[in-house]
């Protein structure tokens, strides 16, 4: 089945503690991204790839890093996280990058630093 | 700079009455459009989409979306609710310059009562 896959789905972690959450998609896509959504602001791009070892800020990369060592995956990096970084986290992917591209999201990883 | 707006925050509306979903957009370029629908707890999935031709498309679950250039609109109705219906939705315009950037709308909170 082709899907976005997200991990952990749920996270409670505490100030400072860096984490991961990853981000696999099954359809050799080229284009990944993440996003964060918050209440009143709809979703907010923070980084994106337009391929392997391609990666760019989106509109809030603050407090956050990417990679993508493969094609696959688009792991986002939390090195050390603030409460303002609670919040519903959604990866994404296309087939490339053109703007007439479907992108699939995943389920969401829910994030609450205390 | 690149924007959608949402007007209604939240709608009410009764099951079997008609609805419409109000979404504009600032975008210099022509635009690629987008509405998705998220139920609780959900990832996005993709309503419909706006690349170019005709300006009434057709999606899923017996939604439709009108472009009109003139005004930079691309509303979404229904003629007819069904209570899974009930969702937040949200307005999105892709941004070519940074790839398949999508640029979200706040979302509407669209509630149906029986």
């Amino acid at each position: 089945e082709a899907q976005v896959t997200q991990n952990p789905r749920y996270l409670i972690t505490v100030t400072g503690k860096k984490l991961t959450v990853t981000c696999s998609q099954n359809m050799n896509h080229e284009y990944m991204s993440w996003y964060r959504q918050d209440p009143g602001l709809g979703l907010r791009q923070i980084y994106y790839s337009m391929n392997v070892e391609v990666t760019d800020k989106g509109d809030v990369p603050e407090g956050y890093k990417v990679s993508r060592k493969e094609k696959r995956n688009f792991p986002l990096i939390l090195e050390s996280p603030s409460p303002n970084q609670t919040s519903l986290y959604f990866c994404a992917s296309s087939l490339r990058t053109s703007g007439a591209d479907e992108q699939f999201f995943g389920p969401g990883t829910r994030l609450t630093v205390l | 700079a690149q924007s959608v707006t949402q007007p209604d925050i939240h709608i009410t509306v009764s099951e079997g009455a008609s609805l419409e979903l109000r979404c504009n957009y600032s975008y210099g370029a022509t635009p690629y459009l987008f509405w998705y629908v998220q139920s609780p707890g959900q990832g996005l999935q993709l309503l419909l989409k706006y690349f170019s031709g005709d300006t009434l498309v057709q999606g899923i679950k017996g939604f439709e979306a009108e472009f009109k250039r003139s005004q930079s609109s691309f509303n979404l109705r229904k003629p007819s609710v069904h209570w899974s219906d009930a969702a937040e939705y949200f307005c999105a315009v892709a941004i070519m310059e940074y790839g398949n950037k999508l640029v979200f709308g706040a979302g509407t909170i669209l509630r149906v009562k029986s």
